[in-house]
C-alpha cells in the first residue's frame, strides 16, 4: 500500500515558470489538502478537496489553482512561479476529514 | 481569530527524562484535536485524534491529554528515537479547514 506519492521530491524554477506538483493516493480517501510549510509559519492550507470534482480554496490559495477529476489524484499547479512561493509543498489525505490525515513525503520547492 | 499555539518552541530532554508539550487553542466549536509527528524531510504522520474534554489517548511513551482549552502530549521515559518535531491541528465544527501549530522540536539526548 504506496499511501500518498508525491513527485517531484526536488525542483528548481525560474520566476514565472509554471508547473504541477502531482499527488495520487491509493486508499480511496475522499479528503485531499494540500498545505505549504515554511519555517515559523506551521502548515498553511493551500487547496483542498471533498471529492471527485469539488475543491475550495483554503488560507494561501492565490498562485495556484487545483482540480480533481478522479478520487485517487490531486494535482497542484503553480501558474507563475515566485520567490514567495519557495516552499516545501504536503499533499494529505484522510477518508473524512475529521479523521488524522496521511501525508505525502512532501515537495521541496525553490524558485529563483 | 482561530489559532493555535504550541509551546515550547523547542525542548531538548535526557534520555528518561520525562516532560509534556503543550498546544493552546482558540477556536470555536471544536470538532477534533490532532497530533502528528514530523521527522527531518519527511511528512507529519499521525499519532491521535482527541475529540472531547477529558479524552485521553496513549501509544508507546507518548500519552494526549485534552481540556477545553488545550492539550498536552506527555512523553514518559523517552528514548532518542523521540527526537522529532510535534505538531498539533484543530478542525473546527464549521467548515473543512484543520488549524496547524508552528511546532515542538524535541531532542533527547542519549
Amino acid at each position: 500500500n504506496a499511501g500518498v506519492t508525491q513527485t517531484p521530491k526536488f525542483q528548481v524554477l525560474k520566476t514565472g515558470q509554471s508547473m504541477t506538483l502531482q499527488c495520487a493516493q491509493d486508499m480511496n480517501h475522499e479528503y485531499m489538502s494540500w498545505y505549504r510549510q515554511d519555517p515559523g509559519m506551521g502548515l498553511r492550507l493551500i487547496h483542498y478537496s471533498v471529492g471527485a470534482g469539488i475543491t475550495d480554496q483554503g488560507e494561501v490559495p492565490n498562485g495556484y489553482n487545483v482540480s480533481r477529476s478522479t478520487t485517487e489524484d490531486f494535482p497542484l499547479r503553480l501558474l507563475s512561479a515566485a520567490p514567495s512561493q519557495t516552499s516545501v509543498y504536503f499533499c494529505a489525505s484522510s477518508p473524512q476529514g475529521h479523521y488524522g490525515y496521511t501525508f505525502g513525503s512532501g515537495t521541496r520547492l525553490t524558485v529563483v | 481569530e482561530d489559532q493555535v499555539t504550541q509551546s515550547p518552541e523547542a525542548l531538548r530532554l535526557q534520555e528518561g527524562e520525562s516532560s509534556s508539550l503543550n498546544c493552546s487553542y482558540t477556536v470555536s466549536g471544536l470538532r477534533g484535536l490532532f497530533w502528528y509527528r514530523q521527522d527531518p524531510g519527511k511528512g507529519p504522520e499521525f499519532l491521535f485524534t482527541l475529540y472531547s474534554a477529558g479524552e485521553e489517548k496513549e501509544k508507546e511513551r507518548l500519552k494526549a491529554t485534552l481540556t477545553k482549552k488545550e492539550s498536552f502530549l506527555h512523553i514518559t521515559a523517552p528514548k532518542p528515537e523521540d527526537s522529532a518535531t510535534y505538531l498539533c491541528a484543530v478542525r473546527k465544527n464549521t467548515g473543512n479547514q484543520f488549524y496547524f501549530g508552528t511546532g515542538t522540536s524535541l531532542t533527547v539526548i542519549p
